[in-house]
Protein backbone atom coordinates (compact mmCIF):
# COMPACT_ATOMS: atom_id res chain seq x y z
CA UNK A 1 0.00 0.00 0.00
CA UNK A 2 1.37 3.57 -0.73
CA UNK A 3 2.52 5.68 1.76
CA UNK A 4 1.20 9.14 2.98
CA UNK A 5 2.61 12.34 4.00
CA UNK A 6 0.41 14.51 6.58
CA UNK A 7 1.71 18.02 8.33
CA UNK A 8 2.53 16.81 12.16
CA UNK A 9 -0.08 19.59 13.01
CA UNK A 10 -2.26 22.43 11.98
CA UNK A 11 -4.39 25.07 13.38
CA UNK A 12 -8.37 26.45 12.80
CA UNK A 13 -10.24 29.07 13.99
CA UNK A 14 -13.43 27.59 15.39
CA UNK A 15 -16.68 28.46 12.53
CA UNK A 16 -13.66 28.35 9.53
CA UNK A 17 -12.82 25.86 7.14
CA UNK A 18 -10.29 23.30 7.97
CA UNK A 19 -8.09 22.08 4.95
CA UNK A 20 -5.89 19.16 6.06
CA UNK A 21 -3.54 18.01 3.32
CA UNK A 22 -1.98 14.44 2.67
CA UNK A 23 0.43 13.42 -0.59
CA UNK A 24 0.15 10.03 -1.65
CA UNK A 25 2.55 10.70 -4.44
CA UNK A 26 3.09 6.74 -5.00
CA UNK A 27 -0.46 5.67 -4.88
CA UNK A 28 -1.34 2.84 -8.07
CA UNK A 29 -5.16 2.91 -9.90
CA UNK A 30 -6.87 0.89 -7.38
CA UNK A 31 -5.88 2.00 -4.33
CA UNK A 32 -8.93 4.22 -2.28
CA UNK A 33 -8.04 7.27 -0.20
CA UNK A 34 -9.43 6.92 3.60
CA UNK A 35 -9.59 9.27 6.36
CA UNK A 36 -10.51 8.44 9.67
CA UNK A 37 -9.95 10.74 13.03
CA UNK A 38 -9.09 9.70 16.39
CA UNK A 39 -9.97 11.71 19.60
CA UNK A 40 -8.32 11.48 22.56
CA UNK A 41 -8.70 8.14 24.16
CA UNK A 42 -10.88 6.69 21.77
CA UNK A 43 -11.40 4.20 18.83
CA UNK A 44 -10.87 6.32 15.09
CA UNK A 45 -14.05 7.13 13.46
CA UNK A 46 -14.49 6.77 9.73
CA UNK A 47 -14.71 10.23 7.77
CA UNK A 48 -14.85 9.37 4.24
CA UNK A 49 -13.28 7.85 1.51
CA UNK A 50 -12.82 7.90 -2.32
CA UNK A 51 -10.92 6.34 -5.26
CA UNK A 52 -10.89 9.19 -8.02
CA UNK A 53 -13.92 11.35 -7.51
CA UNK A 54 -14.33 14.43 -5.18
CA UNK A 55 -16.58 12.86 -2.60
CA UNK A 56 -18.34 14.76 -0.15
CA UNK A 57 -20.65 13.16 3.08
CA UNK A 58 -22.33 14.99 6.13
CA UNK A 59 -18.76 15.18 7.74
CA UNK A 60 -16.54 16.16 5.19
CA UNK A 61 -15.81 16.53 1.39
CA UNK A 62 -12.63 14.60 -0.29
CA UNK A 63 -10.70 16.29 -2.70
CA UNK A 64 -8.29 14.23 -4.96
CA UNK A 65 -5.98 15.88 -7.48
CA UNK A 66 -6.66 14.83 -10.86
CA UNK A 67 -3.27 12.69 -10.79
CA UNK A 68 -4.42 11.42 -7.89
CA UNK A 69 -0.74 11.83 -5.79
CA UNK A 70 -2.48 14.21 -3.28
CA UNK A 71 -5.73 15.10 -2.03
CA UNK A 72 -7.08 17.20 1.04
CA UNK A 73 -9.89 16.60 3.74
CA UNK A 74 -12.32 19.87 4.61
CA UNK A 75 -14.27 20.54 7.42
CA UNK A 76 -16.13 22.84 5.99
CA UNK A 77 -17.47 24.81 9.57
CA UNK A 78 -14.87 23.65 11.97
CA UNK A 79 -16.14 22.58 15.72
CA UNK A 80 -13.78 22.67 18.91
CA UNK A 81 -14.91 19.26 18.70
CA UNK A 82 -13.23 18.71 15.41
CA UNK A 83 -10.03 18.47 17.40
CA UNK A 84 -8.44 15.25 16.77
CA UNK A 85 -5.87 13.43 14.96
CA UNK A 86 -6.33 12.94 11.34
CA UNK A 87 -4.91 10.00 9.31
CA UNK A 88 -5.10 10.11 5.65
CA UNK A 89 -4.78 5.87 4.84
CA UNK A 90 -4.33 4.28 1.24
CA UNK A 91 -5.89 0.91 0.91
CA UNK A 92 -5.71 -1.22 -1.90
CA UNK A 93 -8.80 -2.63 -2.77
CA UNK A 94 -8.91 -6.51 -2.40
CA UNK A 95 -5.41 -8.06 -3.20
CA UNK A 96 -3.22 -8.72 -0.07
CA UNK A 97 -4.23 -6.01 2.25
CA UNK A 98 -7.12 -8.00 3.76
CA UNK A 99 -8.31 -4.51 4.64
CA UNK A 100 -5.60 -3.47 7.00
CA UNK A 101 -5.44 0.05 7.71
CA UNK A 102 -2.11 1.35 7.71
CA UNK A 103 -1.84 4.41 10.30
CA UNK A 104 1.00 6.45 10.14
CA UNK A 105 1.33 9.56 12.51
CA UNK A 106 -1.21 12.04 11.14
CA UNK A 107 -2.19 15.81 11.67
CA UNK A 108 -2.91 16.70 15.02
CA UNK A 109 -5.90 19.82 13.94
CA UNK A 110 -6.44 22.00 16.95
CA UNK A 111 -9.71 24.56 16.65
CA UNK A 112 -9.08 27.33 19.18
CA UNK A 113 -12.44 29.58 20.00
CA UNK B 1 -28.22 0.56 17.46
CA UNK B 2 -25.63 -1.36 15.59
CA UNK B 3 -21.98 -1.60 16.36
CA UNK B 4 -18.86 -2.87 17.88
CA UNK B 5 -18.57 -3.23 22.06
CA UNK B 6 -15.14 -4.08 23.61
CA UNK B 7 -15.29 -4.69 26.94
CA UNK B 8 -13.97 -4.03 29.90
CA UNK B 9 -12.69 -0.21 29.11
CA UNK B 10 -9.99 -0.82 31.54
CA UNK B 11 -8.10 -3.86 32.71
CA UNK B 12 -4.95 -3.70 34.97
CA UNK B 13 -3.30 -7.41 35.10
CA UNK B 14 -0.17 -8.63 37.04
CA UNK B 15 2.95 -9.38 35.16
CA UNK B 16 2.87 -14.00 34.20
CA UNK B 17 -0.97 -13.73 33.70
CA UNK B 18 -3.27 -13.68 30.47
CA UNK B 19 -6.15 -12.08 29.76
CA UNK B 20 -8.83 -11.82 27.21
CA UNK B 21 -10.35 -8.74 25.65
CA UNK B 22 -13.38 -8.35 24.56
CA UNK B 23 -14.91 -7.62 21.27
CA UNK B 24 -18.69 -8.09 20.02
CA UNK B 25 -20.57 -6.49 16.63
CA UNK B 26 -24.15 -6.76 15.65
CA UNK B 27 -23.09 -5.64 11.88
CA UNK B 28 -23.08 -8.32 10.52
CA UNK B 29 -19.73 -7.99 9.52
CA UNK B 30 -17.29 -10.80 7.90
CA UNK B 31 -14.16 -9.62 8.85
CA UNK B 32 -12.98 -7.88 12.33
CA UNK B 33 -9.41 -7.32 13.38
CA UNK B 34 -7.31 -6.20 16.31
CA UNK B 35 -4.73 -3.20 16.84
CA UNK B 36 -2.65 -2.36 19.49
CA UNK B 37 -1.51 1.71 20.11
CA UNK B 38 1.14 2.62 22.25
CA UNK B 39 0.95 6.95 23.19
CA UNK B 40 1.48 9.44 20.45
CA UNK B 41 2.06 6.22 17.62
CA UNK B 42 -0.27 4.97 14.86
CA UNK B 43 -2.09 1.52 15.53
CA UNK B 44 -0.72 -1.74 14.28
CA UNK B 45 -2.45 -4.78 13.38
CA UNK B 46 -2.01 -7.80 15.99
CA UNK B 47 -4.88 -10.40 14.31
CA UNK B 48 -7.27 -10.01 11.18
CA UNK B 49 -10.00 -12.75 10.07
CA UNK B 50 -12.23 -12.80 7.41
CA UNK B 51 -14.65 -15.06 7.81
CA UNK B 52 -15.60 -17.36 10.71
CA UNK B 53 -13.21 -20.32 12.23
CA UNK B 54 -10.47 -18.52 10.12
CA UNK B 55 -8.00 -15.98 11.62
CA UNK B 56 -4.35 -14.98 10.20
CA UNK B 57 -1.46 -13.04 12.08
CA UNK B 58 -1.15 -9.55 11.29
CA UNK B 59 2.43 -7.80 11.85
CA UNK B 60 2.62 -8.30 15.66
CA UNK B 61 0.88 -11.21 16.41
CA UNK B 62 3.89 -12.67 19.12
CA UNK B 63 2.22 -13.19 22.54
CA UNK B 64 -1.22 -12.80 21.48
CA UNK B 65 -4.04 -15.01 20.16
CA UNK B 66 -7.56 -15.04 19.09
CA UNK B 67 -10.92 -16.79 18.08
CA UNK B 68 -13.61 -16.62 15.93
CA UNK B 69 -15.65 -19.39 16.63
CA UNK B 70 -19.12 -17.03 16.00
CA UNK B 71 -19.16 -14.37 13.12
CA UNK B 72 -20.17 -11.50 15.98
CA UNK B 73 -16.92 -12.54 18.37
CA UNK B 74 -13.71 -12.15 18.17
CA UNK B 75 -11.80 -12.12 21.62
CA UNK B 76 -7.67 -11.46 21.74
CA UNK B 77 -6.03 -12.76 24.78
CA UNK B 78 -2.99 -11.18 25.25
CA UNK B 79 -0.74 -14.23 27.22
CA UNK B 80 2.42 -13.97 29.27
CA UNK B 81 4.00 -14.17 26.37
CA UNK B 82 4.17 -10.61 25.18
CA UNK B 83 6.60 -8.65 26.51
CA UNK B 84 5.04 -5.24 26.43
CA UNK B 85 1.44 -5.24 26.95
CA UNK B 86 0.66 -1.96 28.23
CA UNK B 87 -1.18 -0.30 25.61
CA UNK B 88 -4.85 1.06 23.98
CA UNK B 89 -5.88 -2.07 21.88
CA UNK B 90 -8.35 -1.57 19.18
CA UNK B 91 -11.06 -4.02 17.76
CA UNK B 92 -12.49 -2.97 14.34
CA UNK B 93 -14.95 -4.87 11.73
CA UNK B 94 -15.52 -4.48 8.26
CA UNK B 95 -18.25 -5.81 5.93
CA UNK B 96 -15.85 -6.51 3.11
CA UNK B 97 -11.78 -6.62 2.23
CA UNK B 98 -11.49 -4.83 -0.64
CA UNK B 99 -11.74 -0.83 -1.31
CA UNK B 100 -14.49 0.95 -0.96
CA UNK B 101 -15.62 -0.43 2.46
CA UNK B 102 -15.90 1.39 6.27
CA UNK B 103 -13.69 -0.10 8.78
CA UNK B 104 -15.55 0.52 12.18
CA UNK B 105 -13.31 0.70 15.50
CA UNK B 106 -15.27 -0.21 18.86
CA UNK B 107 -14.64 2.07 21.94
CA UNK B 108 -10.66 0.29 22.68
CA UNK B 109 -9.86 -1.59 25.91
CA UNK B 110 -6.51 0.02 27.66
CA UNK B 111 -4.80 -2.67 29.37
CA UNK B 112 -1.94 -1.67 32.07
CA UNK B 113 0.23 -4.33 33.63
CA UNK B 114 1.14 -3.91 37.18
Amino acid sequence: DAKTTQPPSMDCAEGRAANLPCNHSTISGNEYVYWYRQIHSQGPQYIIHGLKNNETNEMASLIITEDRKSSTLILPHATLRDTAVYYCIVLRAGGTSYGKLTFGQGTILTVHP
Amino acid sequence: DGGITQSPKYLFRKEGQNVTLSCEQNLNHDAMYWYRQDPGQGLRLIYYSQIVNDFQKGDIAEGYSVSREKKESFPLTVTSAQKNPTAFYLCASTLGTGGGYEQFFGPGTRLTVL
